[in-house]
């Protein structure tokens, strides 16, 4: 079936570092790729989506690349800041079956100053 | 303000009691979903509905309820039968039947005692 795979967390960094977040998927479809973004005691937000293959995703300066060939959607930021702290889910949709969305687990990051 | 809204944010019962979690959109959304988060275990999907009077189990179904009688209101019944109630609950809706992206409220913390 449609799975998410992303990194295990906590991932630490150190203010101003460059941020990866790995996630690689199986869908027999052609699926829509997500980055939702959870902050402490709040629902998910929809941080960037891709919906077809070399499509990239940004928003808040956080980046991700739909790559069939590798089937993967790495979540990626040049600077991360304290406030990036939260917990990162990737996802996935193929839209035209059961309208459901197949989430990972989360990976949880923290930023120190 | 369009949204989703959940209440209450924390909710305390007492074991063998039944609790019913208040989840209403604004947005004119279809499709309306609930998720049980617990810690390591990203989001799993108790139950979705697609149009009003209609709905379907999802992953975790067992000890839960719902109802879709408005399309604004998709409120979920923990019951006596769920083992394991205490979790973070999460609503979402979406605009169209292909769950392309889904909106989430802010999450209701339920604790049994």
């Amino acid at each position: 079936g449609d799975s998410v795979t992303q990194m295990e967390g906590p991932v630490t960094l150190s203010e101003e570092a460059f941020l990866t977040i790995n996630c690689t998927y199986t869908a027999t479809g052609y699926p829509s790729l997500f980055w939702y973004v959870q902050y402490p005691g709040e629902g998910l937000q929809l941080l960037l989506k891709a919906t077809k293959a070399d499509d990239k995703g940004s928003n808040k300066g956080f980046e991700a690349t739909y790559r069939k060939e590798t089937t993967s959607f790495h979540l990626e930021k040049g600077s991360v800041q304290v406030s990036d702290s939260a917990v990162y889910f990737c996802a996935l949709s193929v839209g035209n079956r059961d309208d459901k969305i197949i989430f990972g687990k989360g990976t949880r990051l923290h930023i120190l100053p | 303000d369009g949204g989703i809204t959940q209440s209450p944010k924390y909710l305390f019962r007492k074991e063998g009691q039944n609790v019913t979690l208040s989840c209403e959109q604004n947005l004119n959304h279809d499709a309306m979903y609930w998720y049980r988060q617990d810690p390591g275990q990203g989001l799993r999907l108790i139950y979705y509905s697609q149009i009003v009077n209609d709905f379907q189990k999802g992953d975790i179904a067992e000890g839960y309820s719902v109802s879709r009688e408005k399309k604004e209101s998709f409120p979920l019944t923990v019951t006596s039968a769920q083992k394991n109630p205490t979790a973070f609950y999460l609503c979402a809706s979406s605009p169209r039947r292909d769950a392309n992206e889904q909106f989430f409220g802010p999450g209701t913390r339920l604790t049994v005692l």
